[in-house]
């Protein structure tokens, strides 16, 4: 079973700032499956990325995914007061389904 | 616009079985989607349980693969999830989700529903 791990755990920010976080998977994954969503209190998910570095639908393009094999990031290249939410890299392994533990991204 | 609306039981008897529906709206259960199950306990992270075809095949979390049945009813156009034997470990948002193809092996869960809450409590 393949484990992802998002670091770090919270990052404290300031609007404006760019944001870097990061989910290594335990072993080489198909970049095709692993995506990014989005989750603030009370709501559900929303999808961000696909793909590893597709945006989805609606998606500002502050926001970017990249990696292969094992490190995959997304970036918000500026962050805006919207942005402050909890992050969470996601993937398939053909029949199981992973998600990181998130990252939580606060005001600083 | 694709919405989906989970709903059941907000409680269940510890040893019970958790029984709820996923009713989906502008979209067929037929089409080449899957359809999944995601969980969130109070707090934490997400935990993805399972999912569905509408040609029948399943696939489910291990960790929980001997207490949950999920299945697609067509007629209704809605999916389904059935957890056994729940224990407090099983209190959770409980949120359906569509697994999406975008390309040639591109899957990702595009479409949630806004989540059904479940204590369990005697």
């Amino acid at each position: 079973e393949i484990v992802l791990t998002q670091s770090p755990g919270t990052l404290s920010l300031s609007p404006g700032e760019r944001v870097t976080l990061s989910c290594r998977a335990s072993q080489s994954v198909a970049s095709t499956y692993l995506a990014w969503y989005q989750q603030k209190p009370d709501q559900a998910p929303r999808l961000l990325i696909y793909g590893a570095s597709s945006r989805a639908t609606g998606i500002p393009d502050r926001f970017s995914g990249s990696g292969s094999g094992t490190d995959f990031t997304l970036t918000i290249s500026r962050l805006e007061p919207e942005d402050f939410a909890m992050y969470y890299c996601h993937h398939c392994d053909g029949s199981l389904w992973t998600f990181g533990q998130g990252t939580k991204v606060e005001f600083k | 616009q694709v919405q989906l609306q989970e709903s059941g039981p907000g409680l269940v008897r510890p040893s019970g079985t958790l029984s709820l529906t996923c009713a989906v709206f502008g979209d067929s259960i037929t089409s080449n989607n899957w359809w999944n199950w995601v969980r969130q306990p109070p707090g934490k992270g997400l935990e993805w349980i399972g999912e569905a075809h509408h040609g029948g095949k399943t696939n489910y979390n291990p960790s929980l693969k001997s207490r949950v049945t999920i299945s697609v009813d067509k007629s209704k156009n809605q999916l389904s999830l059935r957890l056994s034997s729940v224990t407090a470990a099983d209190m959770a948002v409980y949120f359906c989700a569509r697994d999406h193809q975008y390309g040639d092996s591109t899957w990702a869960f595009d479409i949630w529903g806004q989540g059904t809450m479940v204590t369990v409590s005697s």
